[in-house]
């Protein structure tokens, strides 16, 4: 069974700051795809960035990035200066090619940026 | 504009009653998926459907069934079976999950009576 573990319930950053949400999974795929969802309190889930195992470059997307360790099975998400509106829960995803490309969700990580 | 959309927004469900959960998308994408929310624990997954009149069970599709009689629309039925229905329903869609990423509807929060 594929799994995606985040271990940090909730977490803080002021305003401008840097934070890093961690985030490990296990999968027996060869080759796979990571994701990073926002789910502000509107309750929209909001793709925030994405990874392809094969891939040895990090994504970005603007002000954020992620730090993949493909043989530690980790896939921590990195926001720089971060802003109000960052606040949000953050969810590491992995897609199951056993169920139609459906996505694995961790529990999530509350953050909150702070002015 | 395109997009994927979700009816209603909030829902209220009386004991034994079967209600629908309507998700339709605009975005002729081939793949459709039911996740449910509880507070605390990511999405999990009902149903999925990769192609018109095929679905597929998810990991909790126990009380809940589903239709794709259209390739726009998903609608989730929860049934009387499905004894804690309370939750967060969201509906997502991607033109090729293999190669391609999902996209989400706003949701629909289901109460119960």
């Amino acid at each position: 069974a594929q799994t995606v573990t985040q271990s940090q319930p909730e977490m803080s950053v002021q305003e401008a700051e840097t934070v890093t949400l961690s985030c490990t999974y296990d999968t027996s795929e060869s080759n796979y795809y990571l994701f990073w969802y926002k789910q502000p309190p509107s309750r929209q889930m909001i793709l925030v960035i994405r990874q392809e195992a094969y891939k040895q470059q990090n994504a970005t997307e603007n002000r954020f990035s992620v730090n993949f360790q493909k043989a530690a099975k980790s896939f921590s998400l990195k926001i720089s200066d971060s802003q109000l509106g960052d606040t949000a829960m953050y969810f590491c995803a992995s897609r199951n090619s056993n169920s139609g490309y459906a996505l694995n969700f961790g529990k999530g990580t509350s953050l909150l940026v702070t002015p | 504009d395109g997009g994927i959309t979700q009816s209603p927004k909030y829902l209220f469900r009386k004991e034994g009653q079967n209600v629908t959960l309507s998700c339709e998308q605009n975005l002729n994408h081939d793949a459709m998926y039911w996740y449910r929310q509880d507070p605390g624990q990511g999405l999990r997954l009902i149903y999925y459907s990769q192609i018109v009149n095929d679905f597929q069970k998810g990991d909790i599709a126990e009380g809940y069934s589903v239709s794709r009689e259209k390739k726009e629309s998903f609608p989730l039925t929860v049934t009387s079976a499905q004894k804690n229905p309370t939750a967060f329903y969201l509906c997502a869609s991607s033109i090729d999950p293999g190669q391609e990423t999902q996209y989400f509807g706003p949701g629909t929060r289901l109460l119960v009576l």
